[in-house]
């Protein structure tokens, strides 16, 4: 089965730019969709389709995706971004299935 | 406003049944593709099961054979039945709205399962 691996945490100062990976066997050639989960809440879409971002989302999320690892991008993070991140992908090599990386804890120092 | 309210959750021993259900509203949930997502307590995402616009379902390995996914279009509903339950099941289940092949742009709040003694 196909496998994301996610950095178990990130920590960046406020106004700094937090990158958040998400690797996979030629990921590149899959489409890649990012997750928000802030503590006790469900997850929110913030990035699909790579590097497309859902009506609400500010422009400082953004993603990218090639080769080997997809990337989640935060600008000028506040403290409201710190949340659990979670990356997605579509898997069709088998049977059909959707697959979760494990997940990143992003602090906001 | 899209909506998706679980419900159903709770305790229940190992080897036990739970039917949850998820509403639907200000959308037609048979003309999306619907999931359900569960997440394991201090754990991370993992999807569980999957119902197209046609009909055709698929399930996770983990539970394959012990949960069944249907919908009543009727009443706009998801369900999933939860049969021979595991302690490894315990987890938030989250009603998910998915975009074809692709992604979740719809959650739920989810609803509790306990598998306990």
């Amino acid at each position: 089965s196909y496998v994301l691996t996610q950095p178990p945490s990130v920590s960046v100062a406020p106004g700094q730019t937090a990158s958040i990976t998400c690797g996979g066997n030629n990921i590149g050639s899959k489409s890649v969709h990012w997750y928000q989960q802030r503590p006790g809440q469900a997850p929110v879409l913030v990035i699909y389709y790579d590097n497309d971002r859902p009506s609400g989302i500010p422009e400082r999320f953004s993603g990218s995706n090639s080769g080997i690892t997809a990337t989640l991008t935060i600008s000028r993070v506040e403290a409201g971004d710190e949340a659990d991140y979670y990356c997605q992908v579509w898997d069709r090599s088998n049977d059909l299935v959707w697959v979760f990386g494990g997940g990143t804890k992003l602090t906001v120092l | 406003e899209v909506q998706l309210v679980e419900s159903g959750g709770g305790l229940v021993q190992p080897g036990g049944s739970l039917r949850l259900s998820c509403a639907a509203s200000s959308f037609t949930l048979s003309s999306y593709e619907m999931n359900w997502v569960r997440q394991a307590p201090g754990k991370g995402l993992e999807w569980v099961s999957h119902i197209s616009d046609r009909g055709t379902i698929y399930y996770a390995d983990s539970v394959k054979g012990r949960f069944t996914i249907s919908r009543d279009n009727a009443k706009n509903s998801l369900y999933l039945q939860l049969n021979s339950l595991r302690a490894e099941d315990t987890a938030v289940y989250y009603c998910v709205r998915g975009i074809t092949g692709s992604y979740f742009d719809q959650w739920g709040q989810g609803t509790l399962v306990t598998v306990s003694t």
